[in-house]
């Protein structure tokens, strides 16, 4: 049973490029979420989407957008970029939306974004 | 959101238990306790939560105090696998979690 996967890995873009991140969620998972880590700190929750829908927003600009798609899946899109979004941007699912008791979230291990 | 505050580092060695503590004074009734853990190089990892009571899995076990301002993470055996950063998050609804900057623990062979 394949994992939370995330693509690309690694990218780099330079300042006022658009990205797009891609995230397929561990099987029978309908909630996926997104997290920024900087270096050496812990992740922040950007946004969650359940039936394709983003039903949470934590403190980023809207310069930050998703979709989900009807089959789970998930993209992280980020427009003008900025030398502070470089970045492991994390994916995480789950098969329950709004339930602080169901546990566990599963993340995928990242794309590395760097912006020059 | 509910803050939580833990130390830096930590440092132990292997086959020895390991307590790692966390404050979180502000925490409502509805908070759920989680642990999680991060690897290098991967995404965290969920370890195990809990509301009142003390906790038990396989990976670990949740110690809550009663007036639930303070929790421990104790993993019984630390092995050279358990280091990590370990994170101590306030869950109340949905999938934000709001990590800190968690506890670096080394473990020693």
């Amino acid at each position: 049973d394949a994992g939370v996967t995330q693509s690309p890995t690694h990218l780099i873009k330079t300042r006022g490029q658009q990205v797009t991140l891609r995230c397929s969620p561990k099987s029978g998972h309908d909630t996926v979420s997104w997290y920024q880590q900087a270096l050496g700190q812990g992740p922040q929750f950007i946004f969650q989407y359940y039936e394709e829908e983003e039903r949470q927003r934590g403190n980023f600009p809207d310069r930050f957008s998703g979709h989900q798609f009807p089959n789970y899946s998930s993209e992280l899109n980020v427009n003008a970029l900025l030398l502070g979004d470089s970045a492991l941007y994390l994916c995480a699912s789950s098969p329950q939306l709004f339930s602080a008791n169901t546990g566990e979230l599963f993340f995928g291990e990242g794309s590395r974004l760097t912006v020059l | 959101d509910a803050k939580t505050t833990q130390p830096n580092s930590m440092e132990s060695n292997e086959e020895e238990p390991v307590h790692l503590p966390c404050n979180h004074s502000t925490i409502s009734g509805t908070d759920y306790i989680h642990w999680y853990r991060q690897l290098p190089s991967q995404g965290p990892e969920y370890v195990i939560h809990g509301l009142t009571s003390n906790v038990n899995n396989r990976m670990a076990s949740l110690a809550i105090a009663e007036d639930r301002k303070s929790s421990t993470l104790i993993l019984h055996r630390a092995t050279l696998r358990d280091a990590a950063v370990y994170y101590c998050i306030l869950r109340r609804y949905g999938n934000k979690l709001v990590f800190g900057a968690g506890t670096i623990l080394r473990v020693k062979s």
